[in-house]
């Protein structure tokens, strides 16, 4: 499938830091599904985009489908952020086919 | 709401033996999907249900993997003659819809071959 590509691989944030994800595809995606993988394993979604912005809390994604990429922004980082960050787009033929990101590893710190 | 159900959350085989992973959807989600977790390969779409009928199963390997849904209220994902390379996490996930909508995750399902 079409690589997605997620940026950086890692990251170290304090506490009450904040910080911006990237996840950039090839070609023009239907949406972007972000998920938060925690230390269970466990997927928990986040956000679904079409297209825009969306926020809740202190997170915050936005969705470029023509410019190829996604943000997921997180301010006031705290422990419970700590996990691996995963960005899933829809392709435009097969919208049900979730295509995954590599995937950034955050580590919030006291 | 009890979210998506899967079992056992850890499944050991011997190479040959055959292993059943089950996945219970969030009631009323048409829309089911099972996808693999390895370090190597990442996450992987293996296939998908739209009202218990089968669609895409592009992402099984040929031989040995098969999925079934019987009824609305779980799915099947049945390996036989395990090898070392199944050893990964498996997947479910269901949504109201085939797409344009959240799609939500179970536990999954470690699978460790000897």
């Amino acid at each position: 499938g079409m690589p997605v590509e997620q940026n950086p691989p890692a990251l170290s944030l304090y506490e009450g830091a904040e910080s911006g994800l990237r996840c950039n595809f090839s070609t023009t995606m239907k949406g972007v599904q972000w998920f938060q993988q925690n230390h269970r394993g466990r997927l928990i979604t986040l956000f679904y985009l079409a297209q825009g912005t969306k926020e809740n809390g202190r997170l915050k994604s936005t969705f470029n489908s023509k410019e190829r990429y996604s943000t997921l922004h997180i301010k006031d980082a705290q422990l419970e952020d700590s996990g691996t960050y995963f960005c899933a787009v829809e392709p435009n033929n097969m919208g049900y086919k979730l295509t995954f990101g590599t995937g950034t590893s955050l580590l919030v710190d006291p | 709401n009890a979210g998506v159900i899967q079992t056992p959350r850890h499944k050991v085989t011997g190479k040959g033996q055959e292993a059943t992973l089950w996945c219970e959807p969030i009631s009323g989600h048409s829309a089911v999907f099972w996808y693999r977790q390895t370090i190597v390969q990442g996450l992987e779409f293996l296939t998908y249900f739209r009202n218990q009928a089968p669609i895409d199963d592009s992402g099984m390997p040929k031989e040995r993997f098969s999925a079934q849904m019987p009824n609305q209220s779980h799915s099947t994902l049945k390996i036989q003659s395990t090898q070392p390379q199944d050893s990964a996490v498996y997947l479910c996930a269901s949504s109201p819809r085939d797409w344009g909508y959240e799609q939500y995750f179970g536990p999954g399902t470690r699978l460790t071959v000897l």
